[in-house]
């Protein structure tokens, strides 16, 4: 079964600070992945994704994400974090089904800020 | 970029009640739409996937009586929560597709029942 596992389930950074965030995916397939983030209270935000092509994907917010399907992972990143990216990301893997991707989601990763 | 709105934010009612949470694409056609559960702290949990026009498909565990949805048009569908409880006090979220877009999400709505 697919499956999405983030490993860390809470990283604190300094502010200005470069950032990593694991995911790694379980997909027979060539998969179709995605990074949201959520804020507290709120719905969830696109920050990127991948379907093909250059397996460097650049996002919003600065953000940007790497596809190794050698390891099946698909870290998220930002060279400078900022008090503001304190949030929830989570990420996922699209299962295509019925003419639309179904998500499965990893637990999330916290990301709390220091100044 | 696509957006999403879902309504209310927040509802708070007495237990044994129905409650409706709309869940409408502003400015796109959403062929597909999906609700989720999230408890605090932890992934959303996908609860069914609604195509227009058709009965929606719930994932397993998830009781078709008790949530029941509707998606009448392209761009609205109703998550409506029977004879509330307790028990189903979370944070539900929606999220709208036109097939070929990601999924864009609602802001969610806190329900809680007393």
């Amino acid at each position: 079964a697919q499956s999405v596992t983030q490993p860390d389930i809470h990283i604190t950074v300094s502010e200005g600070a470069s950032l990593e965030l694991r995911c790694n995916y379980s997909y027979g397939a060539t998969p179709y992945l995605f990074w949201y983030v959520q804020s507290p209270g709120q719905g969830l935000q696109l920050l990127l994704k991948y379907f093909s092509g250059d397996t460097l994907v650049q996002g919003i917010k600065g953000f940007e994400a790497e596809f190794k399907r050698s390891q099946s992972s698909f870290n998220l990143r930002k060279p400078s974090v900022h008090w503001s990216d304190a949030a929830e990301y989570f990420c996922a893997v699209g299962e295509r089904s019925g003419g639309y991707n179904k998500l499965i989601f990893g637990a999330g990763t916290r990301l709390a800020v220091h100044p | 970029g696509a957006v999403v709105s879902q309504h209310p934010s927040w509802v708070i009612c007495k237990s044994g009640t129905s409650v409706k949470i709309e869940c409408r694409s502003l400015d796109f056609q959403a062929t597909t739409m999906f609700w989720y559960r999230q408890f605090p702290k932890q992934s959303l949990m996908l609860m069914a996937t609604s195509n227009e026009g058709s009965k929606a498909t719930y994932e397993q565990g998830v009781e078709k009586d008790k949530f029941l949805i509707n998606h009448a048009s392209l761009t609205l569908s109703t998550l409506t929560v029977t004879s509330a409880h307790p028990e189903d006090s979370s944070f539900y979220i929606c999220s709208a597709t036109d097939s070929n877009q990601p999924q864009h999400f609602g802001d969610g709505t806190r329900l809680s029942i007393l």
